[in-house]
C-alpha cells in the first residue's frame, strides 16, 4: 500500500493529452513539492518534472506538472508510442520523515 | 556531468547480508544526498534511505531503520548500501540515485541498478 495514490492504469491514442494524478495527505503533497518519474521496461526511472512544475534539461515539453493541495498532476500532450513507460510521482513526507513514492501507473499508448 | 556506476548482481541466502555499491564519477560529491530506491520484481519504487557523504551520516525510512546501513567512502566516490538479515522479500533490483542538485529530493541521476536475489 503507497502513500500516494496513483491509478494502476492509464491510455490514450497518439497525438491525445493524458493527464495521470496523484493522492497524498498533508504531510507529503500539500507541505512538500512533487517529482514525477518515467520508467521504461527494464531500466532506471528517469526524472520528469521536479519542484512540483520543472522539467529538467532534454525534458520535452510535452510533459507539464501542476499541483492543488494534497493532489498533484503530470500532463502529457500530444502522447507518442515512446511515452508509453510506468510513471511515478513522489514527495518528502513530513510524517515519516522520508521519500515517498505513488504505486506508479502504467501508461499504455493504443 | 555525473554518472554513476553500480556493482554487480548479487545471489544470497536468507538471513544472510549483502553489500552493494554505487561509484560516482565525473563530478563530485559536494553537499548531494545519495539516496538508495528498490523495485521488486513488478512492483513499484521504495525510498531505503540516503547519504550525504560530506555529512557522513545516514537516514532511514523507518522500514529499513536498523537492518540497513548506507555509507560513503570518500576517497573513492563511492556509495554502499548493506541490508542484513534477508528474506525473499528483499528480492529486489536496487537503484543508487543523486538528489539535491536541482532540488531537495528529486533524483536527478541514477545507476543502473543492481539485482539481489534472496534464495535458499
Amino acid at each position: 500500500q503507497s502513500v500516494l495514490t496513483q491509478p494502476p492504469s492509464a491510455s490514450g491514442t497518439p497525438g491525445q493529452v493524458v493527464t495521470l494524478s496523484c493522492t497524498g495527505s498533508d504531510s507529503n503533497i500539500r507541505s512538500n513539492t512533487v517529482n514525477w518519474y518515467q520508467q521504461l521496461p527494464g531500466t532506471a526511472p528517469r526524472l520528469l518534472i521536479y519542484s512540483d512544475i520543472r522539467r529538467p534539461s532534454g525534458v520535452p515539453d510535452r510533459f507539464s506538472g501542476s499541483k492543488s493541495g494534497t493532489s498533484a498532476s503530470l500532463a502529457i500532450s500530444g502522447i507518442q508510442s515512446e511515452d508509453e513507460a510506468e510513471y511515478y510521482c513522489a514527495a518528502w513526507d513530513d510524517s515519516v520523515r522520508g521519500q515517498v513514492f505513488g504505486g506508479g501507473t502504467r501508461l499504455t499508448v493504443l | 556531468q555525473l554518472h554513476l556506476v553500480q556493482s554487480g548482481a548479487e545471489e544470497k541466502r536468507p538471513g544472510s547480508s549483502v553489500r552493494v555499491s554505487c561509484q560516482a564519477s565525473g563530478d563530485t560529491f559536494r553537499s548531494y544526498s545519495f539516496n538508495w530506491v528498490r523495485q521488486a520484481p513488478g512492483q513499484g519504487l521504495e525510498w531505503m534511505g540516503r547519504i550525504i557523504p560530506i555529512g557522513g551520516r545516514g537516514n532511514y525510512a523507518q522500514k529499513f531503520q536498523g537492518r540497513a546501513t548506507i555509507t560513503a567512502d570518500k576517497s573513492t566516490d563511492t556509495i554502499f548500501l548493506e541490508v542484513s538479515n534477508l528474506t525473499s522479500d528483499d528480492t529486489a533490483n536496487y537503484f543508487c540515485a543523486r538528489g539535491g542538485a536541482l532540488s531537495g529530493v528529486a533524483l536527478d541521476v541514477w545507476g543502473q541498478g543492481t539485482t539481489v536475489i534472496v534464495s535458499s
